[in-house]
C-alpha cells in the first residue's frame, strides 16, 4: 500500500517571500503520478500542480514548482512570491500509474501567508 | 456541466436515519471517485466509477454505504442508519478516463449526524 507522509502540520511565511511544502512517500511501483491539491478556507480542493514519475523535469505553474526526488521519494511544493490568496491547506497526493485508481493524500499542510 | 457539483452542500440529519448524496461529474468524464474527508484530515478513497461499473469499493468503511451510477452520468451515494462517527466532509470527483487523468473535485457535502 502506498503512503503520504506530511510532516509540517503549518507553516507561516511573509507575503511575496518564498516558501517550501514537504512531502514524502512510500511506494514499490515505477510509474505513478504526484499532486499537490490546494483546499483554501472555502474548502474547495483545487489542483495546483501534477507531477508523473517518468519525467525527470520537475513540473512548474507559474508560482508553484515541485522538486521531485524519485530516488528519496520526495515531492515539495515551492510557492514563490507568495501572496494573501496562497493562505490555504495544501496536500499532496499520490496516485498509480494503472490499476488501482484511487488518490491516496496526506495529512496536509495549514499555510498562512502574513501580510 | 462546467465543473463537478454536488447536493445539498450541507446536511443534518439525526443518528439511525438514512441519507443519500448526489454527484453531477463534469460530461464527458467516464471516471467518478467518492471521498470521505474528516476535519483536519486528507480525503480517504471509499469507491469508484468507470462509467456505470463499480471496481472498487474496497474505501467503504461499512456496509451501511453504498454508491450507485446506473446510467454513468450522475451519481449517489447512501449512508443508512447513520452514525455520529459518519459525520465528516464528502467529496466527489471526476477524470476524463481513469488515473492517468487529473481528478477534478466538487464542493464537497457536509455531512453532520447528531
Amino acid at each position: 500500500a502506498q503512503t503520504v507522509t506530511q510532516s509540517q502540520p503549518e507553516m507561516s511565511v511573509q507575503e511575496a517571500e518564498t516558501v517550501t511544502l514537504s512531502c514524502t512517500y512510500d511506494t514499490s511501483e515505477n510509474n505513478y503520478y504526484l499532486f499537490w491539491y490546494k483546499q483554501p478556507p472555502s474548502r474547495q480542493m483545487i489542483l495546483v500542480i501534477r507531477q508523473e514519475a517518468y519525467k525527470q523535469q520537475n513540473a512548474t505553474e507559474n508560482r508553484f514548482s515541485v522538486n521531485f526526488q524519485k530516488a528519496a521519494k520526495s515531492f515539495s511544493l515551492k510557492i514563490s512570491d507568495s501572496q494573501l490568496g496562497d493562505t490555504a491547506m495544501y496536500f499532496c497526493a499520490f496516485s498509480t500509474w494503472f490499476g488501482n485508481e484511487k488518490l491516496t493524500f496526506g495529512t496536509g499542510t495549514r499555510l498562512t501567508i502574513i501580510p | 456541466g462546467a465543473g463537478v457539483s454536488q447536493s445539498p452542500r450541507y446536511k443534518v440529519t439525526k443518528r439511525g436515519q438514512d441519507v443519500t448524496l448526489r454527484c453531477d461529474p463534469i460530461s464527458s468524464h467516464a471516471t467518478l471517485y467518492w471521498y470521505q474527508q474528516a476535519l483536519g484530515q486528507g480525503p480517504e478513497f471509499l469507491t469508484y466509477f468507470n462509467y456505470e461499473a463499480q471496481p472498487d469499493k474496497s474505501g467503504l468503511p461499512s456496509d451501511r454505504f453504498s454508491a450507485e451510477r446506473p446510467e454513468g452520468s450522475i451519481s449517489t451515494l447512501t449512508i443508512q442508519r447513520t452514525e455520529q462517527r459518519d459525520s465528516a466532509m464528502y467529496r466527489c470527483a471526476s477524470s476524463l478516463d481513469g488515473s492517468r487523468d487529473t481528478q477534478y473535485f466538487g464542493p464537497g457535502t457536509r455531512l453532520t449526524v447528531l
